[in-house]
């Protein structure tokens, strides 16, 4: 069976710092790892996904995460915050063929001016 | 192009009641595949549908069921609605059945309230 934990449910950052999204994750095979995001009334979109390639993965508007499989994490990352990156992130993981998803519980981050 | 169509995007209902949700995938879109989301359990998956099969199916009860047309939009429906059925129900699509291959595109959401 697969899971996912986001490690905090609320991160609250000042615009241009630093972000971090912490995600740890199981699985029994070798898995396939999203981040999504989600503002607020709105749908799901793929910020980026790791799918055993390079295991620095840049995605977009300015993100990247880490694929560590020593320490079955996924963290989430971007240099500088910006007001629009404020919403909710979850970090996803599907190890078996087909669009079942995984969801972490998410991560609302709130970025302050 | 357009993006994945769910309508309504707002209902109401009372317990006992029966509701239907439609979802229009992304042209040239065969996979769509329905998640909800609620407050306490988050996002979870509730079925998928490739060139009208079932593929995989979440853990539901029997009440929550689904279908996928040739012209590849899909319905879900639930019946005897339950209070803690009350929730965003997403739909996402892809051209392709695998996500490791290619993306899901999702909707804004049916938002249901049970009352």
């Amino acid at each position: 069976a697969q899971s996912v934990t986001q490690l905090d449910s609320h991160v609250s950052v000042s615009e241009g710092t630093p972000v971090l999204l912490r995600c740890n994750y199981s699985s029994s095979y070798s898995p396939s790892l999203f981040w999504y995001v989600q503002h607020p009334n709105k749908g799901l979109q793929l910020l980026l996904k790791y799918t055993s390639a390079a295991t620095l993965v840049k995605g977009i508007n300015g993100f990247e995460a880490e694929f560590k499989k020593s320490e079955t994490s996924f963290h989430l990352t971007k240099p500088s915050a910006h007001m629009s990156d404020a919403a909710e992130y979850f970090c996803v993981v599907s190890d078996n063929a087909g669009n079942m998803l995984t969801f972490g519980g998410g991560t609302r981050l709130m970025v302050k001016p | 192009k357009a993006g994945v169509t769910q309508t309504p995007r707002y209902l109401i209902k009372t317990r006992g009641q029966q509701v239907t949700l439609s979802c229009s995938p992304i042209s040239g879109h065969r996979s769509v595949s329905w998640y909800q989301q609620t407050p306490g359990q988050g996002l979870q998956f509730l079925f998928e549908y490739f060139s009208e099969t079932q593929r995989n199916k979440g853990n539901f009860p029997g009440r929550f069921s689904g279908r996928q047309f040739s012209n590849s939009r899909s319905e879900m429906n639930v019946s005897t609605l339950e209070l803690g059925d009350s929730a965003l129900y997403l739909c996402a699509s892809s051209l392709v059945w695998d996500a490791s291959i290619g993306e899901l595109f999702f909707g804004e959401g049916s938002r249901l309230t049970v009352l």
